[in-house]
């Protein structure tokens, strides 16, 4: 069974500019979460899907980062315009279990780690 | 505000026996507790899971006292391929409800 996998595995952008990451989840999998670690800081949650809808967006720092999950499956984390301190490691995540809590267990992808210049 | 608590760093030898405690004092009622493990390069691997008592599977046990606001994650006879971060994730209540909570990370290292 193939895990979660996230593309690109790097960026390197310029400040101001747009990237989208991407992340495709277990293959059955409602949940998908983002999270991001900064250099230096914990590993930070950003946003919980269930299927294709937002069920905790709590963590997102601002509106210049959008998630999106149409249909269900995989997902997007766009950032427009990015700035310097959105550098860091973008870790996806995805679970089975319904309860979308920290009761499920979580399956990791490799993370994007993302420079902004 | 709502955090966990785990220490930085931890050194042992192989054949030891490591302990790694993890405090959480805002942790929620219904929420579990759960310890990941994170090689460089790679994203967080579930370790182990627990709610309350003590927990055991092949790897590792959890250990979770009565109150349940820390847990400590026991790792038998280390090995050097068990150099790695360790991470505890919690649900912990916040002003907006509950929130999915990293600890900072745990670096061990397993010396011959």
């Amino acid at each position: 069974e193939a895990g979660v996998t996230q593309f690109p595995s790097h960026s390197v952008i310029e400040k101001g500019q747009t990237v989208t990451l991407r992340c495709d989840p277990i293959s059955g999998h409602d949940n998908l979460y983002w999270y991001r670690r900064v250099m230096g800081k914990e590993i930070k949650f950003l946003l919980h899907f269930v299927k294709e809808s937002k069920q905790d967006e709590s963590g997102m720092p601002n509106n210049r980062f959008l998630a999106e999950r149409t249909g269900g499956t995989y997902s997007t984390l766009k950032v427009q315009p990015a700035e310097l301190e959105d550098s860091g490691v973008y870790f996806c995540a995805s679970s089975q279990d319904a309860a979308g809590t920290s009761t499920d267990t979580q399956y990791f992808g490799p993370g994007t780690r993302l420079t902004v210049l | 505000l709502a955090k966990t608590t785990q220490p930085i760093s931890m050194d042992s030898y192989e054949g030891q026996e490591v302990n790694i405690t993890c405090s959480h004092n805002n942790i929620a009622t219904n929420d579990y507790i759960t310890w990941y493990q994170q090689f460089p390069s790679q994203g967080p691997r579930f370790i182990i899971q627990g709610y309350k008592t003590k927990v055991t599977n092949e790897v590792a046990s959890l250990f979770i006292p009565a109150d349940r606001k820390s847990s400590t994650l026991s790792l038998p006879r280390v090995s050097l391929s068990d150099t790695a971060v360790y991470y505890c994730l919690v649900g912990v209540f916040n002003q907006a409800g509950t929130a999915l909570i990293f600890g900072k990370g745990t670096t061990l290292s397993v010396s011959s």
